[in-house]
């Protein structure tokens, strides 16, 4: 059963850092590549970052770009999201998605909260 | 970027008819290899979103064949046959043509 599970959110102040992290398994998790995509409280779904299965390919939404970096570590299964500067406006639900087919599996999201 | 532009923005459907949600793209999403780079997502309430249509038609694995995706190379509709109360939710419309990829503002179902 493919499963990805997010983790490392949590409370952070304005201009501090963050770093996701989303296990994969259940799949080949070197043969995919995986996106980050977020929903803010009550809207809809914005695209954050995309990394292809070998990170030879790697983008960014103009909105993090600069500011956070997407990397993977194809011998643990992991996927990561390093935020810096973290702005209330990145306050969302960070899920992870493979790429395959367009998102064919999401994780089950994990929460942001960029406050004083 | 691309500007993916759903209606409408909710629609109240009896049990058991059908549903049509629109959605329209900024620029043409037909790749020069043949294929549409449009895509449909449920979200469920409380839930993560899930795929139901991958580029333009093709009905993802576990999806109903109720569920049906069909358009040209701007215009696209997501089709609910015989609609049951497992299909409420927010629909996106997605475009993974280029980055950044886009989705449009979503349109929530309800049951009357």
């Amino acid at each position: 059963e493919v499963q990805l599970v997010e983790s490392g959110g949590g409370l952070v102040q304005p201009g501090r850092s963050l770093k996701l992290s989303c296990v994969a398994s259940g799949f080949t998790f070197s043969n995919y590549g995986m996106n980050w995509i977020r929903q803010a409280p009550g809207k809809g779904l914005e695209w954050v970052a995309y990394i292809s299965s070998g990170s030879s390919y790697i983008y960014y939404a103009e909105t993090v770009k600069g500011r956070f970096t997407i990397s993977r570590d194809n011998a643990k299964n992991t996927l990561y999201l390093q935020m810096t500067s973290l702005r209330s406006e990145d306050t969302a639900l960070y899920y992870c998605a493979r790429s395959n087919m367009g998102g064919d599996y999401w994780g089950q999201g994990v929460m942001v909260t960029v406050s004083s | 970027d691309i500007v993916m532009t759903q209606a409408p923005l909710s629609v109240s459907v009896t049990p058991g008819e059908s549903a049509s949600i629109s959605c329209r793209s900024s620029k043409s999403l037909l790749h020069s290899n043949g294929i549409t780079y449009v895509y449909w997502y449920l979200q469920k309430p409380g839930k993560s979103p899930q795929l139901l249509i991958y580029r333009m038609s093709n009905l993802a694995s576990g999806v109903p064949d109720r569920f049906s995706g069909s358009g040209s190379e701007t215009d696209f509709t997501l089709k609910i046959s015989r609609v049951e109360a497992e299909d409420v939710g927010i629909y996106y419309c997605g475009q993974l043509l280029e980055n950044p990829y886009t989705f449009g503002a979503g349109t929530k179902l309800e049951l009357k």
